[in-house]
This record gives C-alpha cells, sequence and structure tokens, in this order.
C-alpha cells in the first residue's frame, strides 16, 4: 500500500530557512500537498504541487518535487515563531478500486522555532 | 476559515454508547471525506461520499457508518464506542472528490471514558 514517510522533528532559529522532508510510494500520485496543524486545531492547507511540475513557490513556501526518487520537500524562508506547528506531506493518488483520491498522510513534522 | 463546518466541537461519552459527528462541507463542494486523527495511527483516511454517493472506504470499522444527505452535509455515526475510538475526527471537502485540494473543517474530539 501507499507509504508516506516523515521525519518528526525540525528545530530551528527564528529567521533561518527550515526544510521540511518526505518520501512517498505510490507513483500515481497525482497531488501532493503540505498541511499544518497548530494544537488544537485543524488542518490547513498550505500549498499543494501538481505530479507534473518540480516546484511551486508561494510567498515564503517553496515545495519541491523530485519525483524520480518520491521526494517531496517544504521550504519555510524567514521561519518566524508563528510557524512553530506540526507539518503533514500528504498523497492524492488516484485508488484504481474505487476512484476515490483519499490523502494518505503522514506521520507529521513538529517544527519548533527558537527565538 | 476552511468553510467546512464541524459539530460538535467536542464529545465526551461512555463506552457502549453511540455518536453522530456532523459536517458542513464548503459551499459548492460535492465530495466529503472523514478522516480519523489518533496519537498511535496518525492520520487516517475512513470513508469519502461524492454527491450523496458513497465513493470510497479506507479504515472504518464496521461499527461505523457514514451518510451525505441531500444538501450535502455529511454524518458520521460511531457505535458500541471503545476506549480505543477516542480521538480527533476530521472531516473535509473537495469540489469534485477527484484529486483536487481538501478542505479541512476544524475537527471533533472525541473522549470515550
Amino acid at each position: 500500500g501507499e507509504d508516506v514517510e516523515q521525519s518528526l522533528f525540525l528545530s530551528v532559529r527564528e529567521g533561518d530557512s527550515s526544510v521540511i522532508n518526505c518520501t512517498y510510494t505510490d507513483s500515481s500520485s497525482t497531488y501532493l500537498y503540505w498541511y499544518k496543524q497548530e494544537p488544537g486545531a485543524g488542518l490547513q492547507l498550505l500549498t499543494y504541487i501538481f505530479s507534473n511540475m518540480d516546484m511551486k513557490q508561494d510567498q515564503r513556501l517553496t515545495v519541491l518535487l523530485n519525483k524520480k526518487d518520491k521526494h517531496l520537500s517544504l521550504r519555510i524562508a524567514d521561519t518566524q515563531t508563528g510557524d512553530s506547528a506540526i507539518y503533514f506531506c500528504a498523497e492524492s493518488g488516484k485508488d484504481s478500486g474505487a476512484g476515490s483520491y483519499q490523502l494518505t498522510f503522514g506521520k507529521g513534522t513538529k517544527l519548533s522555532v527558537i527565538p | 476559515d476552511s468553510g467546512v463546518t464541524q459539530t460538535p466541537k467536542h464529545l465526551i461519552t461512555a463506552t457502549g454508547q453511540r455518536v453522530t459527528l456532523r459536517c458542513s462541507p464548503r459551499s459548492g463542494d460535492l465530495s466529503v471525506y472523514w478522516y480519523q486523527q489518533s496519537l498511535d495511527q496518525g492520520l487516517q483516511f475512513l470513508i469519502q461520499y461524492y454527491n450523496g454517493e458513497e465513493r470510497a472506504k479506507g479504515n472504518i470499522l464496521e461499527r461505523f457508518s457514514a451518510q451525505q444527505f441531500p444538501d450535502l452535509h455529511s454524518e458520521l455515526n460511531l457505535s458500541s464506542l471503545e476506549l480505543g475510538d477516542s480521538a480527533l475526527y476530521f472531516c473535509a471537502s473537495s469540489a469534485e472528490g477527484t484529486g483536487d485540494e481538501q478542505y479541512f473543517g476544524p475537527g471533533t474530539r472525541l473522549t470515550v471514558t
């Protein structure tokens, strides 16, 4: 079955760049997503990338996709204390049996920003 | 605010009981997904509905069921509750359910005592 792997923790200093990495196994993944979850809150869609793209930039966020290695990364420039949260990588690939595009999530990377 | 609403926010109930969680998708979205978030299992897909019809099932227990109504809101029914069912239950919606982006509600935190 599909699997999405992320490192569990990342600690950076305020103002530095953060890079959160993710690997996935499903080669049929259509979209790859990054979600942010703050304590006690729901999942906020940060950005996503279609599988035929290599890079997507959105303000302080840069997503890089290496489809050959099935590696996805999220770079947050000028990381702020408000960026402290858990970041989830997720992939959406068509379930050939059901025609569904449910998300498969990694376990999440807890980003701690040190002032 | 994602535009997806879920009620109630918190629910505390006893083992053996039955509860219903409610979700209203974003305006215009036809597809609703349910996910369970627990400490040991992480975020897991439970079930998807599209325009009133069940489209896919994930790791959903037989004690759990869901439906999507003509106004597109959805309910997740959990019965014969066990301690291990304590978790955050999220609803997400998307426009077409064909790989387009899913927007999540704030979740319902279920505690089974």
